[in-house]
């Protein structure tokens, strides 16, 4: 079966880094994407990763190795708005858009 | 350009009755995912449609099936419906299989007494 872990819920303060894990081992593998999600609002695209290595996009970071079934999100010079649900989400191969998500991660901000 | 859009946002249904829901997905979208979003058990995969066909399906009974039509609108209907298909049900648009950028749209909040 297809197993994907995050941490449940970590709490960080305003300004500073936080890095969100996600460990996976899936029977095929075709990219690694992590979505954020508001209370009551849908989830919304954060990042793509298929090759190892890190994806950087304004204060928002995303590595993957494949050979260790590993990602993580990182988050810089947090923002209170930044307090939401992270979710790792793993793409199989022949899979479609079929998308296997973890539970999320809650993320708190802290002034 | 408009975004996804559900409908109903928000319903109640009693025990045993069925239900229909809708999607609309991005203008020029081919390929409509539906998931079920649970406290308990995350956001999981119903299934997805793509160019009228179901290309993949989750792990759930029956009762829950979905259709698209030729201008990519999906349906999914869940009938019998049990206590514990109260969830937020999230249907996701892409333009096709090689784009690896998936939208949602707000969800329908689904509550069953």
């Amino acid at each position: 079966g297809q197993n994907i872990d995050q941490p449940t819920e970590m709490t960080a303060t305003e300004g500073a880094i936080v890095q969100i894990n996600c460990t996976y081992q899936t029977s095929g593998f075709n990219g690694l994407f992590w979505y954020q999600q508001h209370a009551g609002e849908a989830p919304t695209f954060l990042s793509y990763n298929v090759l190892d290595g890190l994806e950087e996009k304004g204060r928002f970071s995303s590595f993957l190795s494949r050979s260790k079934g590993y990602s993580y999100l990182l988050l810089k010079e947090l923002q209170m708005k930044d307090s939401a649900s992270y979710l790792c989400a793993v793409k199989l191969t022949g899979g479609g858009n079929k998308l296997t998500f973890g539970t999320g991660t809650q993320l708190k901000v802290e002034l | 350009k408009a975004g996804v859009t559900q409908t109903p946002r928000y319903l109640i249904k009693t025990r045993g009755q069925q239900v229909t829901l809708s999607c609309s997905p991005i203008s020029g979208h081919r390929s409509v995912s539906w998931y079920q979003q649970t406290p308990g058990q995350g956001l999981q995969f119903l299934f997805e449609y793509f160019s009228e066909t179901q290309r993949n399906k989750g792990n759930f009974p029956g009762r829950f099936s979905g259709r698209q039509f030729s201008n990519s609108r999906s349906e999914m209907n869940v009938s019998t419906l049990e206590l514990g298909d109260s969830a937020l049900y999230l249907c996701a648009s892409s333009s096709g299989e090689a784009a690896y950028e998936q939208y949602f749209g707000p969800g329908t909040r689904l509550t069953v007494t």
